[in-house]
């Protein structure tokens, strides 16, 4: 499709696992964003690619966060030794990153990351 | 430290009622956008509105429309004539350019879920 693309739609693990969360962002779209959504909670931004680079990664909550984009295109979200707290929605959004543009950003459905 | 807070946790109106969002926010930015988003029950953000500091003016679109109060540091979003469709969580967003490219992070406040009663 046209949109962004975030597969698993859902992931079910075990505490301690590591899982990997993929995003495809709309085609064309140099900027690239992760946020982590919990339970009755708005967005929250974990970490920014422009192409290649992260460009800001204030977000991530800790160092089992990782996060890589190599091509410029398809980001994948990496979470090490998985820890209940991670439960939640991981939201990819991605935009035109160029100055002028609306500043909308195109958000996929999510991955929800459930841990036990 | 940015901050948005929407107070109103949940919305109940019937069908063809009006409806306002409220939404306050903090920042010590003098340029800065505000934002509205739509989440459906599918999930996926959608983006309604996104507002310049510097530009007050409140603006129509269709049976939407937005309050910005600089004095106030409110920024109301106004649905006229409301339609079932229109039940979602909404989510107002504060950004902070990040970027030489203008890019921007948002920090969005905790949503209003808006029940429309056919």
């Amino acid at each position: 499709g046209a949109g962004v693309s975030q597969t698993p739609s859902n992931k079910v693990t075990e505490k301690g696992k590591y899982v990997e969360l993929r995003c495809d962002p709309i085609s064309g779209h140099t900027a690239l964003y992760w946020y982590r959504q919990s339970l009755g909670q708005g967005p929250e931004f974990l970490i920014y690619f422009q192409g290649t680079g992260a460009a800001d990664d204030s977000g991530l909550p800790n160092d089992r966060f990782f996060a890589v984009r190599p091509e410029g295109s398809v980001s994948t979200l990496k979470i090490q030794r998985t820890e209940r707290g991670d439960s939640a929605v991981y939201l990819c959004a991605s935009s035109l990153g160029v100055t002028g543009n609306s500043g909308e950003l195109f958000f996929g459905e999510g991955s929800r990351l459930t841990v036990l | 430290a940015q901050k948005v807070t929407q107070a109103q946790t949940e919305i109940s109106v019937v069908e063809k009622e009006d409806v306002t969002l409220d939404c306050v926010y903090e920042t010590r930015d003098t340029t800065y956008y505000l934002f509205w988003y739509k989440q459906p029950p599918s999930g996926e953000l959608v983006f309604l509105i996104r507002r310049n500091s510097f530009d007050e003016q409140n603006e129509i679109s269709g049976r939407y429309s937005w309050n910005f109060q600089k004095s106030t540091s409110s920024f109301n979003f106004t649905i006229t004539a409301s339609q079932v469709v229109d039940s979602a969580v909404y989510f107002c967003a504060l950004s902070e350019v990040i970027s030489n490219f203008g890019n921007e992070k948002l920090t969005f406040g905790t949503g209003t879920r808006l029940t429309i009663i056919p």
